[in-house]
């Protein structure tokens, strides 16, 4: 059974703050994928990674980044909090670009206030 | 780049009726659209995905028929039952799954 994991479900943070959010998968997948997910507009892409140390942007990579150090995980960075990134922040992570399902993990709500 | 769209935002059956919930994408290049589930308080889950050399698909009360031509793709929901309650979202994509979702659709089911 796949398994992903988030550091954590609910965080509150300060403006300015760097934040950090880890996303593990336990099942050797090779594409790992950050969302943000907000009402009304459904979850969009923030980067994704098909591989080690590799990372693509999304369609809305203005003031993150990312890391993915070790296959297995993949963390998002908020260089500098701002209120705009009030969100759910969703991990997903996929076998290989011919397996089509992404499986997600279970959310990280984030408050920057 | 991708662009698609949902429609309706919400809907309210009764349980035993049929749902159709519907997406337009903008890319002809896109060839693998998945519908995902996501139930109150937990991860979205696929439930089918059709690819595009198919036009339709179907698992047990679910179905999703593709039109290339006219770039949309629906998903049907017969005999419908409460625990189908959820908010579906559609998505499209090329290689390496970069995926863009639709904004959802909440479906509630009535007894």
């Amino acid at each position: 059974d796949v398994k992903v994991t988030q550091s954590s479900r609910y965080l509150v943070k300060r403006t300015g703050e760097k934040v950090f959010l880890e996303c593990v998968q336990d099942m050797d997948h090779e594409n790992m994928f950050w969302y943000r997910q907000d009402p009304g507009l459904g979850l969009r892409l923030i980067y994704f990674s098909y591989d080690v140390k590799m990372k693509e942007k999304g369609d809305i990579p203005e003031g993150y980044s990312v890391s993915r150090e070790k296959k297995e995980r993949f963390s998002l960075i908020l260089e500098s909090a701002s209120t705009n990134q009030t969100s759910m922040y969703l991990c997903a992570s996929s076998f290989s670009i011919l397996e089509g399902e992404q499986y997600f993990g279970p959310g990280t709500r984030l408050t920057v206030t | 780049g991708e662009n698609v769209e949902q429609h309706p935002s919400t809907l309210s059956v009764q349980e035993g009726d049929s749902a159709v919930i519907k997406c337009t994408y903008s890319d002809s290049a896109s060839n693998y659209f998945p519908w995902y589930k996501q139930e109150l308080g937990k991860r979205p889950q696929l439930i089918i995905d059709i690819r595009s050399n198919v036009g339709e698909k179907k698992d047990q009360r679910i179905a999703v028929t593709l039109n290339k031509t006219a770039k949309h793709f629906s998903l049907h929901i017969t005999e419908t039952q409460p625990e189908d309650s959820a908010v579906y979202f559609c998505a499209a994509g090329t290689g390496f799954q970069k995926l863009v979702f639709g904004t959802g659709t909440r479906l509630l089911v009535s007894p």
